[in-house]
């Protein structure tokens, strides 16, 4: 049973240009949710999160939008930078436990 | 750097064998909690440790068990292993108690079964 899912394993845009990530849920019971950013050889870095009573967190260039009602979560990455190439993971969470996605592979060409 | 410390960084062991996992947590923090990754899946919630004892547990077989110590370093033992344990085992550190607190995750150890 895979609570939280995200269906695109990878995204490719060009710099500059708006990369958006998608993630849905199935669990109600989440009541927080946060991305984190993966490169090859290191740990999960945490990113930005946002709590289920809220619809929008944004921290720089980073916007996640939440939609409970559809169970949807995005996260929005505006300008995108080559840097930002990494491997996305977006994970519900409810108490203390966190339940990640698959992860989506960002590639973003100069 | 996360100042999660994972020792060691590669692990290659024979099936029915036991390893241990050694994590340091970032300074101060006294929340450890283990995760797994296997080849192409996400990041799998294991156990949870709080100043020593347990708090959380997710979907951590029984031929696995944990432990925190008295300096809040965590070790993480796999005993009888087999072919399918082979992944990446995190360790992650958080400062707070408040559940949605980001945490801070070393860089992993690989362990190989064969």
């Amino acid at each position: 049973d895979q609570q939280v899912k995200q269906n695109s394993p990878s995204l490719s845009v060009q710099e500059g240009r708006i990369s958006i990530l998608n993630c849905d849920y199935t669990n109600s019971m989440f009541d927080y949710f946060l991305w984190y950013k993966k490169y090859p050889a290191e740990g999960p870095t945490f990113l930005i999160s946002i709590s289920s009573i809220k619809d929008k967190n944004e921290d720089g260039r980073f916007t996640v939008f939440l939609n409970k009602s559809a169970k949807h979560l995005s996260l929005h990455i505006v300008p995108s930078q080559p840097g930002d190439s990494a491997v996305y993971f977006c994970a519900g969470g409810s108490n203390y436990k966190l339940t990640f996605g698959k992860g989506t592979l960002l590639t973003v060409n100069p | 750097d996360s100042g999660v410390t994972q020792t060691p960084k590669h692990l290659i062991t024979a099936t029915g064998q036991r390893v241990t996992l050694r994590c340091s947590p970032r300074s101060g923090d006294l929340s450890v909690y283990w995760y797994q990754q296997s080849l192409d899946q996400g990041l799998q919630f294991l156990i949870q440790y709080y100043n020593g004892e347990e708090r959380a547990k997710g979907n951590i077989l029984e031929r696995f068990s944990a432990q925190q110590f008295p300096d809040l370093h965590s070790e993480l033992n796999l005993s009888s292993l087999e072919l399918g344990d082979s992944a990446l085992y995190f360790c992650a550190s958080s400062g707070t108690t408040v559940p949605n607190s980001p945490l801070h995750f070393g860089n992993g150890t690989r362990l190989t079964v064969t």
